[in-house]
């Protein structure tokens, strides 16, 4: 069962970019790597999803290398806004959902 | 869509009561999932459905807690007796095989 380390705080400013970075070791052939993002009194809610290499949407980025054992958030030009708790997930969709554990997740704090 | 629904939002019973949340999953979704969190446990998958038959209930606590999804678009988890250790945010999400969408939750307070 893949395990999952991310930093428990991080701290920015408006206009900054921030990448969290989360650590699976055990990682399977199989698994993908999921992130979310949770707001105070909100359920978590989907930011990005890959297997390897670079992925990118309107949100963020998703950096994984090649022995696909960490892989990287990266948040261009924080604001107010995005302030939340970051969780990363590894898993295999099909494989029974059991497999994607939410870790403590990463809390970024962004200041103006 | 109007995304997944829950209810109650807030729900404050006394121990000992019996408490039903429920959820409307997003029309079309065929996996449904109940997760509890707390600042002790943080998100914890108590059960998921896929269409809806129960696959895998191992994180259900204890045989006091149960979740039924006798259609499609619904789905309930109940508590009986509750104790004021069940007191947590307790979330439904639905998806069709990839990640996963989330109510609000529903915030569930036993004195």
């Amino acid at each position: 069962l893949a395990k999952t380390t991310q930093p428990i705080s991080m701290d920015s400013y408006e206009g900054q970019e921030v990448n969290i970075t989360c650590s699976h070791n055990n990682i399977a052939t199989n698994d993908y790597i999921t992130w979310y993002q949770q707001f105070p009194s909100q359920g978590p809610r989907f930011i990005i999803q890959g297997y390897k290499t670079k992925v990118t949407n309107e949100v963020a980025s998703l950096f994984i290398p090649a022995d696909r054992k960490s892989s990287t958030l990266s948040l261009p030009r924080v604001s107010l806004s995005d302030t939340a708790v970051y969780y990363c997930l590894v898993g295999y969709l099909s494989g029974g959902y059991n497999k994607l554990i939410f870790g403590a997740g990463t809390r970024l704090a962004v200041h103006p | 869509d109007a995304g997944v629904i829950q209810s109650p939002r807030h729900e404050v019973t006394e121990m000992g009561q019996e408490v039903t949340l429920r959820c409307k999953p997003i029309s079309g979704h065929d996996y449904l999932f109940w997760y509890r969190q707390t600042m002790m446990r943080g998100l914890e998958l108590l059960i998921y459905f896929n269409n809806n038959v129960p696959i895998d209930d191992s994180g259900m606590p204890e045989d006091r807690f149960s979740a039924k999804m006798p259609n499609a678009s619904f789905s309930t988890l109940k508590i009986q007796p509750s104790e004021p250790r069940d007191s947590a945010v307790y979330f439904c999400a639905s998806s069709l095989g990839g990640p996963s969408t989330f109510g609000s939750g529903t915030r569930l307070t036993v004195v």
